[in-house]
């Protein structure tokens, strides 16, 4: 069964401390990873899609990266808006997204 | 460009009660629809997709039900709500892949809407 699982569940930040978000999954055959931002009460927004190990992708403070069982968003220098529940899905067989539990961010200005 | 709703944006309701669900999609046409369900602190759980109009795939048994009755309308439905049938709902399209199966293309998801049963 696929699986999706994502570290840390909570990062606190100050602003413009950069760090790591890390999503791995178990599904052979990606067919695709895709990165979401979540505010409280709100449906989630599309960041990235990563496709093949090595690829790299990147929006303002953020950068998405793909190996064969992992994928990170970078992020550089926040600042408190980039607060905000980051989630990682897989499309695997049938192509269905499985989705990790997100990990919840703090940017304290 | 597309435009995802869904309605209402918050629903309280007994025990026992029937529940409908709404979501439409402007600007595309014969979309892929999603519904997830999200519980407080937990990942998106898939319930239910749609590839064409009257066409459902449930993907976990449970108390809800779901009908695409036009090209870019997603109903949820229950007949009595459960108290665990608590939490976020939430709605996504994507571009059909021209096939009689869900899409790789990105989804795109709705407002949601957050349903509490008392």
């Amino acid at each position: 069964e696929d699986q999706v699982t994502q570290s840390p569940e909570a990062l606190r930040l100050q602003e413009g401390e950069s760090s790591s978000l890390n999503c791995s999954y178990t599904v052979s055959g990606l067919r695709g990873l895709f990165w979401y931002r979540q505010d409280p009460g709100k449906g989630p927004e599309f960041l990235f899609t990563l496709y093949s190990a090595g690829e790299e992708k990147e929006k303002e403070r953020l950068k998405a990266t793909l190996t064969k069982k992992e994928s990170f968003l970078h992020i550089t220098a926040p600042k408190p808006e980039d607060s905000a529940t980051y989630l990682c899905a897989d499309l695997g067989a049938g192509n269905m997204l499985t989705f990790g539990g997100g990990t919840r961010l703090m940017v304290k200005p | 460009s597309q435009t995802i709703h869904q309605w209402p944006a918050t629903l309280v309701q007994p025990v026992g009660s029937p529940l409908s669900l709404e979501c439409t999609v402007e600007g595309t046409s014969n979309p892929n629809l999603y519904w997830y369900r999200q519980a407080a602190g937990r990942g998106l759980q898939l319930l239910f997709y749609s590839v064409g109009i009257g066409q459902i795939s449930s993907e976990v048994p449970q108390n809800l039900s779901a009908s695409r009755p036009q090209d870019r309308q997603f109903i949820l439905s229950s007949k009595k709500l459960l108290l665990s049938d608590s939490g976020f709902y939430l709605c996504a399209w994507n571009l059909a892949s021209g096939r009689a199966r869900a899409s790789t293309d990105t989804q795109y998801f709705g407002p949601g809407t957050r349903l509490t049963v008392l």
